[in-house]
Formats: structure tokens, C-alpha cells, sequence
């Protein structure tokens, strides 16, 4: 069974710092997808940034960087010079192959950034 | 373009009532995914649909069900609702079909929040 674990309920930061939310992730599959979205007070769940388990490279979308470590089946998001806007949950999900669109989602993380 | 649209937005029903969902997808995106998400469960797949078929299932009850449309609009219905129905139900669309294809991105609408009483 697929797992994603995010072990940080609620994160502080101060505006312009950076800030690392963590999430690891079980699978046996060689090949899946990880995904970050960010869920403000609204609901909406607003999607951040895609990393492949086949990508050589960490993914980076403007403010936003995945930290891949592969063996150790991590997956951290880096978010850069916080923004008050920022504050939100933070969701790290993955997608097994072979199972549609069916993602599986982590508990998620409060993030406040303090001004 | 424009969004994922969920109607309604908020939804008061009772006990033993039926409810149903609506979602219209990105233009052009055939794949469409429901989620419920609570505070206890936190966010849960209900099913996918691609063109109107039911590609994937998650562990519901059979209470809880769905269909697609030609024009890829969903809708899912939940028949005799119970106080642990309430919910956000969060729907998302995506522009990839084909299961075994590299992972796409999902795209998700606002949500319906409904209250069960």
C-alpha cells in the first residue's frame, strides 16, 4: 500500500525566511509521481509543483523547490523568501502508475508565516 | 482558460436525504477524480471517471456514487447521507487518460463543503 507521511502538523516562519516542510513517501513502484498543492482557507487546492521518480534533476517552479532524495524516499518542498500569502496547508501527494489519476495524499502541514 | 467548477459551493441536507455533486472540468481535460476530505481522514479518493467510465474506486460504500458525462462534467451522488458524510468534496480534473503514461497533474475546484444534520 502506498503511504505518504508529513510528520510537521504546523510550521512557523518569519516573512522572507525560507522554509522546509518535509514528506517521505513508501512505494515499491520504480516509477510514480509527487506532487505539492497548497490549501488555503478558501479549500481550493492549488497545485505547486510535479517531481518523477525517473527525473534527474530536483524540480524548482519560482519560490518553490522540490528536495528529491530517492533512496531515502523523501520529498521535501523548499519554499524561498516566505510571503505572508503563504500561510496555508501544505499537501505533498503521490501517484503510483497504473492507478489512473487516484493520488494519495500526506496528513499536511500548517504553515503560518509570521510578518 | 478557465477552471474546475464545483456547484453548489455549501450544502445543509439531513440525515437519510441524498445529495448530488456537480463538477465541470478544465476545457479539453477527459479525467475526473473525487475526493472527500475531513478532519478525522483527512483527504480520501472516492473514484475516477475518463471518458464516462469508472477507471479506479476507492473504499467507499456503495452510497457513494458517480457518473461522467460525454462533455466530461461529473457528477457524484451520495444516497442516504449520514452525520460522517459532512465533508469538503473536492474534485479535480486532468489532461492525462492513459493509465501507465507518466503522471500528470491533477487540477482541483473549489470544493463542496456539505453539512450533514
Amino acid at each position: 500500500a502506498q503511504k505518504i507521511t508529513q510528520t510537521q502538523p504546523g510550521m512557523f516562519v518569519q516573512e522572507k525566511e525560507a522554509v522546509t516542510l518535509d514528506c517521505t513517501y513508501d512505494t515499491s513502484d520504480p516509477s510514480y509521481g509527487l506532487f505539492w498543492y497548497k490549501q488555503p482557507s478558501s479549500g481550493e487546492m492549488i497545485f505547486l509543483i510535479y517531481q518523477g521518480s525517473y527525473d534527474q534533476q530536483n524540480a524548482t517552479e519560482g519560490r518553490y523547490s522540490l528536495n528529491f532524495q530517492k533512496a531515502r524516499k523523501s520529498a521535501n518542498l523548499v519554499i524561498s523568501a516566505s510571503q505572508l500569502g503563504d500561510s496555508a496547508m501544505y499537501f505533498c501527494a503521490m501517484r503510483p502508475p497504473n492507478t489512473g489519476n487516484q493520488f494519495y495524499f500526506g496528513t499536511g502541514t500548517s504553515l503560518t508565516v509570521i510578518p | 482558460k478557465a477552471g474546475v467548477t464545483q456547484t453548489p459551493r455549501y450544502l445543509i441536507k439531513t440525515r437519510g436525504q441524498q445529495v448530488t455533486l456537480s463538477c465541470s472540468p478544465i476545457s479539453g481535460h477527459r479525467s475526473v477524480s473525487w475526493y472527500q476530505q475531513t478532519p478525522g481522514q483527512g483527504l480520501q479518493f472516492l473514484f475516477e471517471y475518463f471518458s464516462e467510465t469508472q477507471r479506479n474506486k476507492g473504499n467507499f460504500p456503495g452510497r457513494f456514487s458517480g457518473r461522467q458525462f460525454s462533455n466530461s462534467r461529473s457528477e457524484m451522488n451520495v444516497s442516504t447521507l449520514e452525520l460522517g458524510d459532512s465533508a469538503l468534496y473536492l474534485c479535480a480534473s486532468s489532461p492525462q487518460g492513459l493509465a501507465g503514461v507518466l503522471p500528470g497533474t491533477q487540477y482541483f475546484g473549489p470544493g463542496t463543503r456539505l453539512t450533514v444534520l
